[in-house]
C-alpha cells in the first residue's frame, strides 16, 4: 500500500505570497492532520480534517487554512507568508477507528 | 509546563547497549501513546504505539507506560548505529486527533 505523498517537496516563496500544499493519504484513510515542525518550537499541530470537514484545529493564525476533498486529498494554504513560515510541513493520515497517525515526507518551505 | 516532556539529551549509547528514552504527560485524560523516529533530513516514522499500563514489546524496541506517574518510556536492545536519530514521544489529546509531541531526543550510537 502506498504511504502519505505530499507535494511539492520542496518551495521557496516571497514574504507576503500565498501558498498551496498537497497531501494525498493512505488508500483507505479519511483523517487527515497537518503539522508544522521548526527547530524552534518542534512540531505543532494546524488541523485535523475528517470527511470534508475540520475537526480539529491548532493555535496557529487564520493565515492558515485548509480542506479536504471527499477522495480525501487535503490541501493547506498559507496566505500573507512571513519569515517565520519557514518549516516543514508534515502531513499524517490515519485510518477510521485507529489512532496510529503516519506521515507524509513533508513539504520544506522557505520564506525568503 | 509542556503538555508533553522529554529528555534533552543528546543521549549517546554505545552499540549493543540498552538505550532509554524517557517521556513525561501533564494531560491525564490522554489514553494513547506513540513513539516515532525521525532521521536527519526524514518524516517521522511511527515505531511504537501504546495504550495500556505496562509494557509492549515489538522486537528490539520496548514501549512502557504508567498512567499513574504519566510516563512514558522507551527501550530500545541491541543498539545498532541505525539506530541513531531523533525520537520523538507524542501523546493523543483526548478527544480529538491530535498529536501533541516533545521536542525529541537525539540519539547517537557509538560503534
Amino acid at each position: 500500500k502506498a504511504g502519505v505523498t505530499q507535494t511539492p517537496r520542496y518551495l521557496i516563496k516571497t514574504r507576503g505570497q500565498q501558498v498551496t500544499l498537497s497531501c494525498s493519504p493512505i488508500s483507505g484513510h479519511r483523517s487527515v492532520s497537518w503539522y508544522q515542525q521548526t527547530p524552534g518550537q518542534g512540531l505543532q499541530f494546524l488541523f485535523e480534517y475528517f470527511s470534508e470537514t475540520q475537526r480539529n484545529k491548532g493555535n496557529f493564525p487564520g493565515r492558515f487554512s485548509g480542506r479536504q476533498f471527499s477522495n480525501s486529498r487535503s490541501e493547506m494554504n498559507v496566505s500573507t507568508l512571513e519569515l517565520g513560515d519557514s518549516a516543514l510541513y508534515l502531513c499524517a493520515s490515519t485510518s477510521v477507528g485507529a489512532y496510529e497517525q503516519y506521515f507524509g515526507p513533508g513539504t520544506r518551505l522557505t520564506v525568503t | 509546563q509542556k503538555e508533553v516532556e522529554q529528555n534533552s539529551g543528546p543521549l549517546s549509547v554505545p552499540e549493543g547497549a540498552i538505550a532509554s528514552l524517557n517521556c513525561t504527560y501533564s494531560d491525564r485524560g490522554s489514553q494513547s501513546f506513540f513513539w516515532y523516529r525521525q532521521y536527519s533530513g526524514k518524516s517521522p516514522e511511527l515505531i511504537m504505539s501504546i495504550y495500556s499500563n505496562g509494557d509492549k514489546e515489538d522486537g528490539r524496541f520496548t514501549a512502557q507506560l504508567n498512567k499513574a506517574s504519566q510516563y512514558v518510556s522507551l527501550l530500545i536492545r541491541d543498539s545498532q548505529p541505525s539506530d541513531s536519530a531523533t525520537y520523538l514521544c507524542a501523546g493523543l489529546i483526548q478527544g480529538a486527533q491530535k498529536l501533541v509531541f516533545g521536542q525529541g531526543t537525539r540519539l547517537t550510537i557509538n560503534p
